[in-house]
């Protein structure tokens, strides 16, 4: 296990389609996190878990977004009624938690593109 | 509300030259710093990671510097070369979870 994974790597759709995301965190990386990217911006916080328990949600995850981490391993994040505005960069990242702070592994990330 | 800042949003200079890239953050409660690259269409790669206790980081050519009682952080990168053409983000790292990221520096290295 190199890393964290993530799949589709790019997915086009059409507006109002649904969408899923798959995020594979590195092994034993209990906490998992979701990112947006929007074009010229930096990653905006999206929702964040602990094991399979979903800790915080952003105020930017309105109702047409869902994520889930089921067994506390990979982490899916669907959109529903897809809007063109959801066009962006979706990374995922995990961690351990540490002393130190948790160091935050980031996956290449899906590009999605609503046309 | 932006809480972390970058300085320039984009710059430009020819290759062999010394560059320094700034990143502010409003919060001084802060807990770690971290620099990533990210090149076009790409995802994050991770450079360098300043812990609270730490004031700076050095990998290769890149050194970074974190200053929480002025709400900066730096990088500085010797002898730029064009394969560090990429946009460099910072992020602040808060309590034990969440970045904050800034919206970047683009950096243009000329052959």
């Amino acid at each position: 296990d190199t890393g964290v994974s993530q799949d589709p790597r790019h997915k086009i759709t059409k507006r109002g389609q649904n969408v899923t995301f798959r995020c594979d965190p590195i092994s034993e990386h209990n906490r998992l996190y979701w990112y947006r990217q929007t074009l010229g911006q930096g990653p905006e916080f999206l929702t964040y878990f602990q094991n399979e328990a979903q800790l915080e949600k952003s105020r930017l995850l309105s109702d047409r977004f869902s994520a889930e981490r089921p067994k506390g391993s990979f982490s899916t994040l669907e959109i529903q009624r897809t809007e063109q505005g959801d066009s962006a960069m979706y990374l995922c990242a995990s961690s351990l938690p540490a002393a130190g702070g948790n160091e935050q592994f980031f996956g290449p990330g899906t590009r999605l593109t609503v046309l | 509300k932006q809480e972390v800042t970058q300085i320039p949003a984009a710059l430009s200079v020819p290759e062999g030259e010394n560059l320094v890239l700034n990143c502010s953050f409003t919060d001084s409660a802060i807990y770690n710093l971290q620099w990533f690259r990210q090149d076009p269409g790409k995802g994050l790669t991770s450079l360098l990671l300043i812990q609270s206790s730490q004031r700076e980081q050095t990998s290769g050519r890149l050194n970074a510097s974190l200053d929480k009682s002025s709400g900066r952080s730096t990088l500085y990168i010797a002898a730029s070369q064009p394969g560090d053409s990429a946009t460099y983000l910072c992020a602040r790292v808060s309590g034990t979870y969440k970045y904050i990221f800034g919206t970047g520096t683009r950096l243009k290295v000329l052959a």
